[in-house]
């Protein structure tokens, strides 16, 4: 299984948006509505951002929104913050195992 | 809360084997779906196994299968991932999650496996 398809890096300043990219195929992002995303800061734990392509866990800011068209699926980051600065990475349920992750897209909050 | 604190990690020789052991806290271990989920220095998150409820079926990334085995104690809370035949390309900080129907809800904060000479 491929890894989803993420750009290396996006940037912004505080207060604009920003959205994130992750392009799949059919038997992974285009088939499921299972994509999920992760913000993942270096050096903590890995934390959930968006589950089952639009749902948002309890504590995480309606800032993030998720989205998907086809193969991809987008992660939307609005009203910029510091703290937003991290990496995001994508991952889709693929038919048989939930384990398919994005390359990865560096946020930078400019 | 919901724990999941990784341990056994550290620095091995290629062909060697090593252990890691992830402790959960904080929900019913035994009605949840565990994986190891792995980062490379400076790489992006790969998934690695997965292993159900109670243990009879698992699930390895084509990298590793054959050489790593996944396992639980469900009566210690305890996930395990036995790896052997290691390599350099095994390196990673190694993650323990929790997955609630496809995404997974909790990290553990790693253990780094290094594999060199």
């Amino acid at each position: 299984q491929s890894a989803l398809t993420q750009p290396r890096s996006v940037s912004g300043s505080p207060g604009q948006s920003v959205t994130l990219s992750c392009t799949g195929t059919s038997t992974d992002v285009g088939g499921y509505n299972y994509v999920s995303w992760y913000q993942h800061h270096p050096g903590e734990a890995p934390k959930l951002m968006i589950y089952d392509v639009t749902k948002r866990p309890s504590g995480v800011p309606d800032r993030f929104a998720g989205s998907k068209s086809a193969n991809t699926a987008s992660l939307t980051i609005s009203g910029l913050q510091a703290e937003d600065e991290a990496d995001y990475y994508c991952c889709s349920y693929t038919g048989s195992n939930i384990g398919v992750f994005g390359t990865g897209t560096k946020v930078t909050v400019l | 809360e919901v724990q999941l604190v990784e341990s056994g990690g550290g620095l091995v020789q290629p062909g060697g084997s090593l252990r890691l052991s992830c402790a959960a806290s904080g929900f019913t271990f035994s009605s949840a779906w565990v994986h190891w989920v792995r980062q490379a220095p400076g790489k992006g998150l790969v998934w690695v196994s997965r292993i159900n409820t109670d243990g009879k079926s698992t699930s390895y990334a084509d990298s590793v299968k054959g050489r790593f085995t996944i396992s639980r104690d469900n009566t210690k809370n305890t996930l395990y991932l036995q790896m052997n035949s290691l390599r350099a390309e095994d390196t990673a900080v190694y993650y323990c999650v929790r997955e609630s129907w496809y995404y997974f809800d909790f990290w553990g904060q790693g253990t780094l496996v290094t594999v060199s000479s």
